[in-house]
């Protein structure tokens, strides 16, 4: 059976203070890994998807890298505004496209 | 930029009542999908949708369920009679479902009260 399993659970940060979010998985072949933020009761707001291990992709204060059997969203020099729920999803390769949904890491950024 | 809209944002209904949630996927997507999300709890796939007819569903999914695409735009999931367990947010997504991954977009959901 597929497995996504994001670590910390709950993360606080100060302002400024770097930090990274991790999500591990286990499926018998990744076709792609997704990164969401998701805002109290708004819907997953899509930011990354990531392929092959090695891979990074970036965008404003996040960069998300892919290893074989995990993936880390990097936050540099976080704001308040950055405070959200961050969602990680696998897609595995076989016959579905749907993906697999971690708890997510709940991220506040003090200021 | 293009974006899923769903109405209404919250419903209230009783229990054993029947229920329409509405969604407008991005133009030019042709794969659609329903997932739910319990309070603090993850986000849980229903249904996929492709060329009118459900091509995947969970166990979650059962004969309470319906789905439709009643015109061009529109993507409806329809629950028969509600449970208090129903009680959860309503994400309606789309995709265009690219040969190599399929980046689904959401929507901004339907907070479903059931009393």
């Amino acid at each position: 059976e597929d497995q996504v399993t994001q670590s910390p659970e709950a993360l606080r940060l100060q302002e400024g203070e770097s930090s990274s979010l991790n999500c591990s998985y286990t499926v018998s072949g990744l076709r792609g890994l997704f990164w969401y933020r998701q805002d109290p009761g708004k819907g997953p707001e899509f930011l990354f998807t990531l392929y092959s291990a090695g891979e990074e992709k970036e965008k404003e204060r996040l960069k998300a890298t892919l290893t074989k059997k995990e993936s880390f969203l990097h936050i540099t020099a976080p704001k308040p505004e950055d405070s959200a729920t961050y969602l990680c999803a696998v897609q595995a390769r076989g016959g579905s496209y749907i993906p697999t949904f971690g708890r997510g890491t709940s991220l506040i950024v003090h200021p | 930029e293009p974006e899923v809209t769903q109405t209404p944002s919250h419903q209230v209904t009783q229990m054993g009542q029947e229920v329409i949630l509405r969604c407008v996927p991005i133009s030019n997507h042709l794969y659609f999908y329903w997932y739910r999300q319990i309070l603090g709890q993850k986000v849980e796939f229903l249904v996929s949708f492709y060329n009118n007819e459900i091509s995947e569903k969970s166990e979650i999914f059962d004969d309470q369920f319906s789905v439709e695409r009643p015109d061009g735009s529109n993507f409806t999931l329809k629950i028969r009679s509600t449970k208090l367990e129903d009680s959860a947010m309503y994400f309606c997504a789309s995709s265009e479902r690219l040969p190599e991954t399929d980046t689904q977009y959401f929507g901004p959901g339907t907070r479903l009260t059931v009393l």
